[in-house]
């Protein structure tokens, strides 16, 4: 049964850090990996997805790799901004196909002071 | 991309009632699926709406606790059948949609049973 786990469960930072957010699963057999950010009361929104063929993807100031044979995955954030306040989730898309059906880890609630 | 609606976005009900949540797509899409997210916890599949068949549920979910509907490829409802205070979570639709298959959610639906 596929587990993902997300260290550390909170973080806080002054404005302005590179900072390194930790996703791990237990099954490397995955189909896709997606970051989300979820902010108080609200839905998520979708970060960057990378497919288990690739090692890494960028948008902007955020960058995720992926190392399936290890099971991990990480978020690097640059120059961090109050605005990147918020909990950010890791889910894996397990399987040989893209069934949706996504296993989330418990977060990690980064709180970036000025 | 896709852009998800979802009515209501909150509730309180009474012990005992069900509540319907609709979610609306701005774009045809194959998979939809039901997530819950309890308090303070992560985010689980509930179920896979399946267009013009019953629905796909998760073990620990049951079709006569949470009936959902799948119309037509752009709009689905899930009931939260027979509520307990336990029943209070917020209830995310999501959709597969765009090129490198992406895993989009609405903004949820936060309920509350009293």
């Amino acid at each position: 049964k596929q587990e993902v786990t997300q260290i550390p469960a909170a973080l806080s930072v002054p404005e302005g850090e590179n900072l390194v957010l930790n996703c791990s699963f237990t099954d490397s057999a995955i189909y896709n990996l997606q970051w989300f950010r979820q902010d108080p009361g609200k839905g998520l929104t979708s970060l960057l997805l990378i497919q288990s063929s690739q090692r890494e993807q960028t948008s902007g100031r955020l960058n995720a790799s992926l190392d399936k044979s290890s099971g991990r995955s990480t978020l690097y954030i640059a120059a961090s901004q109050p605005g990147d306040s918020a909990t950010y989730l890791c889910a894996v898309n397990g399987g040989s196909s893209n069934t949706g059906k996504l296993i989330f880890g418990q977060g990690t609630t980064l709180q970036v002071k000025p | 991309s896709a852009v998800i609606s979802q009515k209501p976005s909150r509730d309180i009900c009474q012990r005992g009632t069900s509540l319907t949540i609709q979610c609306q797509v701005d774009s045809q899409v194959t998979m939809m699926f039901w997530y819950r997210q309890q308090p303070g916890q992560s985010l689980t599949l509930i179920a896979t709406a399946n267009q013009g068949s019953e629905a796909t549920y998760e073990s620990g979910f049951v079709i006569d606790k949470f009936p959902i509907s799948r119309p037509n490829l752009t709009f689905s409802t899930l009931t939260v059948s027979n509520m307990s205070p336990e029943d209070s979570s917020i209830y995310l639709c999501s959709v597969i949609a765009g090129g490198p298959e992406t895993q989009y959610f609405g903004p949820g639906t936060r309920l509350l049973v009293l």
